[in-house]
């Protein structure tokens, strides 16, 4: 079966300092990759995503995304925290040879808190 | 384009009443899925539909829930009875054949009381 794990609950990180907010994964294939944001009283947004190729993603707002298929990870990084970044952050994969290609399982959200 | 429309965007009711939640997917997307947000349980997909028909709705949590999509522009998700326990927010997303990213809308919170 499917899953995602997203290890922390909060990640804390002062502007200006690289955040990281970790996923690792489980599928029986390859998988497809994506990163969402929430921020409050929203809906999902889309970041990136990992179908093939590069193992690093760039995304959206200057995120990226290293794709590691021996540690089974797809953390979501970037540079310089703003403190506009502060919000839920989504992990999601959907196995490559699903048999459809709806149900992406989300992962339980990392809440990012960037502090001036 | 609009995006992913949802209605209401809050919906406050009392236990044991009907709760109609409504989803205009983006125009083009054949693809439409219905989800549920709490705190305890995450994003828990409930059903989804392709070409306006269900393919998987193992994920509703009891007879109390019932989706239907009579078109491709409109998808309801009807709780009768509701119950305290339904509260949370009720997520409704679209993507096209061919692609991997979902689109969302903005959400329903619910509330039972």
């Amino acid at each position: 079966a499917q899953s995602v794990a997203q290890p922390e609950d909060q990640v804390n990180v002062a502007e200006g300092n690289p955040l990281t907010v970790k996923c690792t994964y489980s599928v029986s294939g390859n998988p497809y990759l994506f990163w969402y944001v929430q921020y409050p009283n929203r809906g999902l947004q889309f970041l990136l995503k990992y179908i093939t190729g590069d193992n690093l993603v760039k995304g959206s707002y200057g995120f990226e995304a290293e794709f590691n298929k021996s540690q089974t990870s797809f953390h979501l990084k970037k540079p310089s925290a703003l403190v506009s970044d502060s919000a839920l952050y989504f992990c999601a994969v959907r196995d490559r040879y699903g048999g459809s290609q709806g149900n992406l399982i989300f992962g339980k959200g990392t809440k990012l808190s960037v502090k001036p | 384009d609009a995006g992913v429309i949802q209605s209401p965007r809050h919906e406050v009711t009392e236990m044991g009443q009907e709760v109609t939640l409504r989803c205009k997917p983006i125009s083009g997307h054949d693809y439409l899925f219905w989800y549920r947000q709490t705190m305890m349980r995450g994003l828990e997909l409930l059903i989804y539909f392709n070409n306006n028909v269900p393919i998987d709705d193992s994920g509703m949590p009891e007879d109390r829930f019932s989706a239907k999509m009579p078109n491709a522009s409109f998808s309801t998700l009807k709780i009768q009875p509701s119950e305290p326990r339904d509260s949370a927010v009720y997520f409704c997303a679209s993507n096209p054949t061919g692609t991997y990213g979902y689109t969302f809308g903005s959400g329903t919170r619910l509330t039972v009381v």
